[in-house]
């Protein structure tokens, strides 16, 4: 099974501030990756697919880069509302994996 | 509006069985694959399986392989996960998922809690 492991997987920062989440894979995956957003209580939402296309209705500051193993998520002025846990998700081959998550709290 | 609504949880006793649903609506059902994802309570996401368009084809994670199933009825509208010889660490939050093209799960239903204790 292909394993992803984000970094870091907890992180604290400003609003305002430019975060980045990294998420690498334990082999190449073309760019068969997705990242979602969850917030407590609630189900996953889905942000970015195909490592860098923005899902219709996420706000523009999300954006994502990579191909391979290596991808980021990269959130360029952190509003209130991105206080989350991120993950990201490989759909190269089967069984699809999940990142261990990345939780983003307010400092 | 897409709607993907999850039943059927509960708790249930070590080596019991439990079967999942989920009611979609609008959109074409029977034109998505169709996946179910589950979560511990406070833990992160794992992929449990999912299921092509005309049910003719299931995949699963190696950890309920062989003990769990996913079907489903087109003319219903419903995805199911018929699950059995359950264990303490199939506890979780299940999610049915859409999937888009194999390239992401875009709509989540809201989930349905599963309980596995004596």
């Amino acid at each position: 099974d292909i394993q992803l492991t984000q970094s870091p997987s907890f992180l604290s920062a400003y609003v305002g501030d430019r975060v980045t989440i990294t998420c690498r894979a334990s082999q190449a995956i073309r760019s068969y990756l997705a990242w979602y957003q969850q917030k407590p209580g609630k189900a996953p939402k889905l942000l970015i697919y195909s490592a860098s296309t923005l899902q219709s209705g996420v706000p523009s500051r999300f954006s994502g880069s990579g191909s391979g193993t290596e991808f980021t998520l990269t959130i360029s002025s952190l509003q209130s509302e991105d206080f989350a846990t991120y993950y990201c998700q490989q759909l190269n081959s089967y069984p699809y994996t999940f990142g261990q998550g990345t939780k983003v709290d307010i400092k | 509006e897409v709607q993907l609504v999850d039943s059927g949880g509960g708790l249930v006793q070590p080596g019991g069985s439990l079967r999942l649903s989920c009611a979609a609506s609008g959109f074409m059902f029977d034109y998505f694959w169709m996946s179910w994802v589950r979560q511990v309570p406070g833990k992160g996401l794992e992929w449990v399986g999912n299921i092509k368009p005309d049910g003719s084809e299931t995949h699963y994670a190696d950890s309920v392989k062989g003990r769990f199933t996913i079907s489903r009825d087109n003319a219903k509208n419903s995805l199911f996960l018929h699950m059995s010889s359950l264990r303490a660490e199939d506890t979780a939050v299940y999610y049915c998922t859409r999937d888009w093209s194999l390239l992401n799960h875009d709509f989540w239903g809201q989930g349905t809690l599963v309980t596995v204790s004596s």
